[in-house]
């Protein structure tokens, strides 16, 4: 059962652009969520996290945007740039559970193109 | 300050037989995580170790198992390996106060059975 979902594998926006990766989650527990980035041959990044409390956090060019009602998040980057490209990974957790632990997405592989 | 390191970042090793990879953290940080990332997959959460107790353990058979040392570095050692363990994986740590789950990561090892 998997309690996040990135349904898109990959992503090609031109440089320049808006890119959007979005996230959908099942577990109502959540109340705490994070976009790592990932490189090739190195381990992810955090790159921006949201608490539910919350229905946005900006971060520079990027942007988290939390839907409670659709159990939806999106990050937002822009104007993209050719470093962005990398695996975007969400992810979830319900903080204050005593077996903790983060939940992730199956990732996106952005690209951008020139 | 240094971040978190893993040794070896590359290991091959035939099925049956045992692997340990090992994880040493930010300093501060108390918790340690280990997660899979098999090729096209996302990743997936192996274990965490937070003041040197078990805390949690993702859906993977008992022969995957670890522990974390006075100093909060910590092990992870896969038993009986199959061709399938082949994968990325990746330490992280963080503070492991309720609600600091922001991980940092290390650059993970590559497992390769054959």
């Amino acid at each position: 059962d998997q309690q996040v979902k990135q349904n898109s594998p990959s992503l090609s926006v031109q440089e320049g652009r808006i890119s959007i990766l979005n996230c959908d989650y099942t577990n109502s527990m959540f109340d705490y969520f994070l976009w790592y980035k990932k490189y090739p041959a190195e381990g992810p990044t955090f790159l921006i996290s949201i608490s539910s409390i919350k229905d946005k956090n900006e971060d520079g060019r990027f942007t988290v945007f939390l839907n409670k009602s659709a159990k939806h998040l999106s990050l937002h980057i822009v104007p993209s740039q050719p470093g962005d490209s990398a695996v975007y990974f969400c992810a979830a957790s319900a903080r204050y559970s005593s077996a903790s632990k983060i939940i992730f997405g199956s990732g996106t592989r952005l690209s951008i193109r020139p | 300050e240094a971040g978190v390191t893993q040794s070896p970042t590359h290991l091959i090793k035939t099925r049956g037989q045992q692997a340990t990879l090992r994880c040493s953290p930010i300093s501060g940080h108390t918790s340690v995580y280990w997660y899979q990332q098999a090729l096209g997959l996302g990743l997936q959460f192996l274990l965490w170790y937070d003041e040197g107790e078990e805390r949690n353990r993702g859906n993977f058979p008992p022969r995957f198992s670890g522990r974390q040392f006075p100093n909060y570095s910590s092990e992870l050692n896969v038993n009986a390996l199959e061709l399938e363990d082949s994968a990325l994986y990746l330490c992280a740590s963080s503070l492991g106060e309720a609600g600091q789950e922001t991980q940092y990561f290390g650059p993970g090892t590559r497992l390769l059975v054959l």
